[in-house]
């Protein structure tokens, strides 16, 4: 089993609704939790950052962690077609050395 | 501009010739690792430097070296190439290690093929 598990759509939505996009993982000791952003063509950026679990909100972006679920979410509110690309979770804990665990990345398209 | 840079962004080679990737940071970061991205496998860790002359290998570290002589430069290295290491392969550093590792800044790419 895949220790970061996200589904790559494709995942298309109207301008203006609110997407969701989802990652489940395996590893209870995973502490952080990154959503990364990937254009066409460009590298990942980072887009959202959350430790253990909670809330957090960046403008239209809000992220949700629910450890004893082991399932984080991305929100997304008022899309914009500029939010097409790749969204990409990625975590990382103590036990693996901190590092980055990608899932495989969900595929938005924002049609106007 | 804080960026890291790649080179070249897009190689195609044979089989068994050596190459280089070279990568460099202008944001003083210590820790630089390499990725390479395939569909339906995502992004998977080559190799990571903590600091100059430290590395270790990530999840997919076969075929491939690296070395850290120099705090902004970390090359990626294929003594011999073979298909199955065709890809697109992304350096990223960040300026925190260990724990906070999390923000890592990637390059372009650079996108290799291997006949």
């Amino acid at each position: 089993q895949k220790e970061v598990e996200q589904d790559p759509g494709p995942l298309s939505v109207p301008e203006g609704a609110i997407v969701s996009l989802n990652c489940t993982y395996s590893n209870s000791a995973f502490q952080y939790f990154m959503w990364y952003r990937q254009y066409s063509r460009k590298g990942p950026e980072l887009l959202m950052y959350t430790y253990s679990s909670g809330n957090k909100e960046d403008g239209r972006f809000t992220a949700q962690v629910d450890k004893s679920s082991k399932y984080i979410s991305l929100f997304i509110r008022d899309s914009q077609p500029s939010d097409s690309a790749t969204y990409l979770c990625a975590m990382s804990g103590a036990n693996s050395g901190y590092a980055l665990n990608f899932g495989k990345g969900t595929s938005l398209l924002v049609t106007p | 501009e804080a960026q890291v840079t790649q080179n070249p962004r897009y190689l195609i080679t044979v089989t068994g010739k050596k190459l280089t990737v070279t990568c460099s940071q202008n944001m003083n970061h210590e820790y630089m690792s390499w990725y390479r991205q395939d569909p339906g496998l995502g992004l998977r860790q080559i190799y990571y430097s903590m600091n100059v002359e430290v590395t270790d290998k990530g999840d997919v570290p076969e075929g491939y070296k690296v070395s850290r002589k120099e705090k902004r430069n970390f090359p990626l290295i294929l003594e011999s190439p073979s298909p199955n290491q065709t890809s697109l392969y992304f350096c990223a550093s960040s300026g925190r290690s260990g724990r906070g590792a999390y923000e890592q800044y990637f390059g372009p790419g650079t996108r290799l093929t291997v006949t």
